[in-house]
């Protein structure tokens, strides 16, 4: 079936150091939506992209979507302690039914 | 405007228990989606509901099952709990469909015993 895969599975950074995680799905994407986890929170929305190469940015975040809308990164410039979570990536099944998720990447940020 | 909430947030049942968590959508929301998700996992898809109707369905046994009321709220209930059901069960609201963005309440913590 539909997979969406996500690495790297845990990344621990120095405060300022910059973050990516990278997001693969085994079929095309009518679009990629991304969440983060606070420890001992519940998912939140962050960002829906839609087209194929699409960028948007969020402060010091920055998404991307693959131009064969299989894939997407998150990029974070600098770290701050603000930003450690899980950061999942989901896309929907093809029936557009359900939303497949990653396993998610970890963040910790050491001050 | 409130954000999605559930009820209750804890909960511990023993094996075999039947149980029942709620949640209520955000306003003007007409789709309800249920998730479980295990320590260290992704959210999985149970079901989601969309104006009352299923709309969709997860790799769930049919001891899970949910519904929709007039209002949009919803329930989900599991039947004969095993301990491999202990987890988060997260309800997200959307407008529409599954692939619109989902805004999620803050879970409700199942303990099987």
């Amino acid at each position: 079936g539909q997979q969406v895969m996500q690495i790297p599975q845990y990344q621990h950074v120095q405060e300022g150091e910059d973050f990516t995680t990278y997001c693969n799905s085994s079929t095309t994407l009518s679009n990629i939506q991304w969440y983060k986890q606070r420890p001992g929170g519940h998912p939140v929305f962050l960002i829906q992209l839609v087209k194929s190469g699409e960028v948007k940015k969020q402060k010091r975040l920055t998404f991307q979507f693959g131009e064969a809308k299989k894939n997407s990164s998150l990029h974070i410039t600098a770290t701050q302690t603000t930003d450690v979570g899980t950061y999942f990536c989901a896309g929907p099944a093809g029936n557009n039914r359900k939303l497949i998720w990653g396993l998610g990447t970890s963040l910790a940020v050491n001050p | 405007d409130a954000g999605v909430t559930q009820s209750p947030t804890h909960l511990i049942k023993t094996r075999g228990q039947h149980v029942t968590l709620r949640c209520s959508p955000i306003s003007g929301h007409k789709s309800v989606s249920w998730y479980q998700q295990v320590l260290g996992q992704g959210p999985q898809f149970i079901f989601q509901y969309y104006e009352k109707e299923e709309r969709g369905r997860g790799n769930f046994p049919d001891r899970f099952s949910a519904r929709q009321f007039p209002n949009y709220s919803s329930e989900l209930n599991v039947n004969a709990l095993l301990l491999g059901d202990s987890a988060l069960y997260l309800c997200a609201s959307s407008l529409g469909r599954a692939s619109y963005e989902q805004y999620f309440g803050p879970g409700t913590r199942l303990t099987v015993t």
